[in-house]
């Protein structure tokens, strides 16, 4: 069974650009969550789809960041403009019923 | 409002036991635990559900106190592949959005030969 894909996996841009990130979920899993994990710290959840509809994005910056899901599938993560502090491994994971998850590899987010 | 864990760092030699520790102020429907490997994604350990159910290695062992909100983590004759970051994800009773987890802050388990 594949895992969960990322891209890309590493990312430098400068601050006030824009970056995106994409997220395959294993096959079959309903729930897919984004989260951001800030050095040393545990992963902070950003938003969370249920198929294709969002059921939580109460810790989501909305005023620079965005997501979707299309078609129950994919989802993309924008960032625009990005900021200093937005630097962090962004990590995607899937779920089946909403227990375990399963975690992609994250992209790497540098902002200088 | 973020779970406590305890202690921040471990360090143990092959074959001791270790026990963190994972605290909330809220009432809970679960408590996940998760292992990262420097550089790597979070794996899945176990979930420990309110009213006794957990899923999770046949070789973790958890418990999860629902008075107290409070879990630990068992980890026997360890091994070098133990080491890595330890994370409770806390899940309040569900509603909508069923599976939010808020993460604590780590638990750094190092495990020498």
């Amino acid at each position: 069974e594949a895992g969960v894909a990322q891209s890309p996996r590493y990312k430098i841009i400068e601050k006030r650009q824009s970056v995106a990130f994409w997220c395959n979920p294993i096959s079959g899993h309903a729930t897919l969550y984004w989260y951001q994990q800030i050095l040393g710290q545990g992963p902070k959840l950003l938003i969370q789809f249920q198929n294709n509809g969002v059921v939580d994005d109460s810790q989501l910056p909305k005023d620079r960041f965005s997501a979707e899901r299309l078609k129950g599938v994919d989802s993309t993560l924008k960032i625009q403009p990005a900021k200093l502090e937005d630097s962090a491994v962004y990590l995607c994971a899937s779920s089946p019923q909403g227990y375990e998850q399963y975690f992609g590899p994250g992209t790497r987010l540098t902002v200088t | 409002q973020q779970p406590v864990q305890s202690p921040q760092a471990v360090i143990l030699r092959e074959g001791e036991d270790a026990v963190i520790n994972c605290s909330s102020s809220k009432a809970l429907y679960s408590v996940h635990w998760y292992r990262q490997k420097h550089g790597e994604a979070p794996v899945f350990l176990m979930i420990l559900l309110k009213g006794g159910e957990q899923k999770g290695h046949e070789k973790i062992s958890a418990s999860f106190n629902e008075k107290k909100q409070q879990s630990s983590l068992y980890l026997t004759a360890s091994q070098l592949s133990y080491s890595g970051t330890y994370f409770c994800g806390t899940e309040i009773p569900r509603g909508t959005s069923y599976g939010k987890l808020t993460f604590g802050q780590g638990t750094i388990l190092t495990v020498h030969p």
